[in-house]
């Protein structure tokens, strides 16, 4: 059981937009830790796609986006492309725990 | 430009040892805090454990405790795992992440390796 909640898959077809929900407690992202997002492609080491909640690292399209409010955060991916079909994982600070904890990650389908 | 670059991993028997390294290079390894990351097979990513960017700090998952000490000699920016007392939970593939500054604070991880596999099996 990870101490971040995320749903284990969303999908959508070409062009729409999806969002994938992490959810956290008062330890962690109610706190006020940041959480960062990253992207892991089929058969690749994870890549940081969103930092500090919102920001996009250079290289990172404008297509991905991250808000935060409370104790959650959420990932939203507009103009769904195939090539962003993968997994996707929030990760943020825990403080009762002393480290990084991460969310159980989503995988998305581009149907 | 950065790479890291893990090694070491392999099959190893409950109860043995295992030290891993990552090879690190394309940044000023000294003043960064590094991490390392597994992640089991099909399963989601697990931190391990938290070096500071000059070895003073260090910070582990409960899983690990008492069991894995990670190190770093920044002579030859290159981060270790010494892994003690396997299990057969702890086959993962691990990696090792650069943190965003000195790994003694919330932060997060900007650059990746690619992974080593290790495999705890009689």
């Amino acid at each position: 059981q990870s101490v971040l909640t995320q749903p284990p898959s969303v999908s959508g077809a070409p062009g729409q937009r999806v969002t994938i929900s992490c959810t956290g407690s008062s330890s962690n992202i109610g706190a006020g830790y940041d959480v960062h997002w990253y992207q892991q492609l089929p058969g690749t080491a994870p890549k940081l796609l969103i930092y500090a909640n919102i920001n996009r690292p250079s290289g990172v399209p404008d297509r991905f986006s991250g808000s935060k409010s409370g104790t959650s955060a959420s990932l939203a991916i507009t103009g769904l492309q195939a090539e962003d079909e993968g997994d996707y994982y929030c990760q943020s600070y825990d403080s009762s725990l002393s480290g990084s904890v991460f969310g159980g990650g989503t995988k998305l389908t581009v149907l | 430009q950065v790479q890291l670059v893990e090694s070491g991993g392999g099959v190893v028997q409950p109860g043995r040892s295992l030290r891993l390294s990552c090879a690190a290079s394309g940044f000023t390894f000294r003043t960064y805090g590094m991490h390392w990351v597994r992640q089991a097979p099909g399963k989601g990513l697990e931190w391990v454990a938290v070096i500071s960017y000059d070895g003073s700090k260090k910070y582990y998952a409960d899983s690990v405790k008492g069991r894995f000490t990670i190190s770093r000699d920044n002579s030859k920016d290159t981060l270790y795992l010494q892994m003690n007392s396997l299990r057969a939970e702890d086959t993962a593939v691990y990696y090792c992440a650069k943190d965003v500054i000195y790994g003694d604070s919330p932060a997060y991880f900007d650059h990746w390796g690619q992974g080593t596999l290790v495999t705890v099996s009689s």
